[in-house]
């Protein structure tokens, strides 16, 4: 069955500071994707990253980046020289094939705050 | 380009009354989905659609959920009749390919439904 664990339920840093949200993943599938969602205060689920399984490079976009690692089933989020901006519920989510009915599975979401 | 459109923004009935929300998806998107979520929780899937049919709903409480998305554009979820724990945000989203897992999917605002 397909999981996704994001274990820190909250993270709290002072402006400025760099922060590392985790992921892990679980699938049998051997093609599949993985996501980062941000839902601010607004409530609005805002995409931030598509990454499919045949594609282990790091991505960074501006203070954003992404370590994909198949070998610990790891997608984890850093965020450099955070800001207040930045604070938000982050979601990491998974979309298998068959095996997961094709769904997109869903974790629990990381609180990030950010204080000035 | 247009995002996707839900409305209304904030509902409140009593338990044993009935609620209808509408979702109006980006023009083109062939999947539409929508999403329960609890405070403090991630997005629980109900209903996916591709184009007028239903891939998957099976999570959606068949007693007193019930949706529909009409000539494979815009859908509506009703709840009929309420219950206390159907107090929740409920996302609508979109994607452009055929089974919603290759390209990201695209959210609304969101409905805050609260039942007192």
């Amino acid at each position: 069955a397909q999981k996704v664990t994001q274990a820190q339920t909250e993270i709290s840093v002072v402006e400025k500071e760099d922060v590392t949200l985790d992921c892990v993943y679980e699938t049998r599938d051997t093609t599949y994707y993985l996501f980062w969602y941000k839902q601010p205060p607004s409530g609005e689920l805002v995409f931030l990253i598509r990454r499919n399984s045949f594609d282990e490079q790091n991505e960074i976009s501006g203070r954003y980046s992404w370590n994909f690692q198949k070998s610990t089933s790891s997608f984890n989020f850093t965020i450099t020289a955070s800001q207040v901006v930045d604070s938000a519920v982050y979601f990491c989510a998974l979309s298998g094939g068959l095996d997961s009915n094709y769904q997109l599975i869903w974790g629990a979401g990381t609180k990030l705050i950010i204080k000035p | 380009e247009a995002g996707v459109a839900q409305s209304p923004r904030y509902k409140i009935i009593e338990k044993r009354q009935s609620v209808a929300f509408w979702c109006n998806p980006i023009s083109g998107h062939a999947t539409l989905y929508w999403y329960q979520q609890i405070l403090g929780q991630g997005p629980k899937l109900l209903i996916q659609f591709q184009n007028n049919g239903v891939v998957d709903d099976s999570q959606l409480p068949k007693d007193r959920f019930s949706a529909e998305r009409l000539k494979g554009v815009d859908s509506t979820l009703k709840i009929q009749p309420a219950k206390l724990e159907d107090s929740a945000v409920y996302l609508c989203a979109s994607s452009l390919d055929r089974w919603g897992q290759y390209t990201e999917a695209f959210f609304g605002q969101g409905t805050r439904l609260t039942v007192v």
